[in-house]
């Protein structure tokens, strides 16, 4: 069985532009999680949808958002780049919703490393 | 606010030698969740163990054994007899469950470097 996939792997962008990021959940998980990584820090929390709607939210700037798609795919989305958004992003899946037993036990994918110029 | 702390930035030792990585967290919730997992090289977090606040039973699994103590707020990780595969970068993390368990996500601590050197 697949496990949870990212794409890309690894981009580089410069500062101002736009990055699009995207991640395949495990199936029949519902949950998706996002968290940014920078290096030599632990990840932090950044989203969760569940079903297509957004059920938590980390301390981030509106210039991060993210979707689900009905296939419980997601695609986390960056405008105006900063140097300091150069990060591993992690994408996590969970068969629960938040606030159901279980929510919390999260299968990673490998990340996608964003370096910003 | 929650809180994880990994004191140690970096430990190494030598195979087959015991080593304990420690956690030490901060919750105003009675009910929450913790994690440890496990970073390769490769950047996937690799799942490890999840303890209840209501469970301080210790664990063991394989050379794997976690120590979880509500009195000091401690959740620590012991691998005895190290392997060389056992080096990467490895992460305590904490759920509050108050809040629905898993709304707000996992806080993780910064995470304890182990290399085991052959």
């Amino acid at each position: 069985d697949a496990g949870v996939t990212q794409s890309p792997t690894h981009l580089i962008k410069t500062r101002g532009q736009h990055v699009t990021l995207r991640c395949s959940p495990i199936s029949g998980h519902k949950s998706v999680s996002w968290y940014q990584q920078v290096l030599g820090q632990g990840p932090q929390f950044i989203f969760q949808y569940y079903e297509k709607e957004e059920r938590g939210r980390g301390n981030f700037p509106d210039r991060f958002s993210a979707r689900q798609f009905p296939n419980y795919s997601s695609e986390l989305n960056v405008n105006a780049l900063l140097l300091g958004d150069s990060a591993l992003y992690l994408c996590a899946s969970s068969p629960r919703a938040a606030g159901e037993t279980g929510a919390n036990v999260l299968t990673f994918g490998a990340g996608s490393r964003l370096t910003v110029l | 606010a929650q809180k994880v702390t990994q004191a140690q930035t970096e430990i190494s030792v030598v195979e087959k030698e015991d080593v304990t990585l420690d956690c030490v967290y901060e919750t105003r919730d009675t009910t929450y969740y913790l994690f440890w997992y496990k970073q390769p090289p490769s950047g996937e977090l690799v799942f490890l163990i999840r303890r209840n606040s209501f469970d301080e039973q210790n664990e063991i699994s394989g050379r794997y054994s976690w120590n979880f103590q509500k009195s000091t707020s401690s959740f620590n990780f012991t691998i005895t007899a190290s392997q060389v595969v056992d080096s990467a970068v490895y992460f305590c993390a904490l759920s509050e469950a108050g809040t629905g368990g898993g709304a707000d996500g996992l806080t993780f601590g910064k995470g304890t470097h182990l290399i085991i050197q052959p």
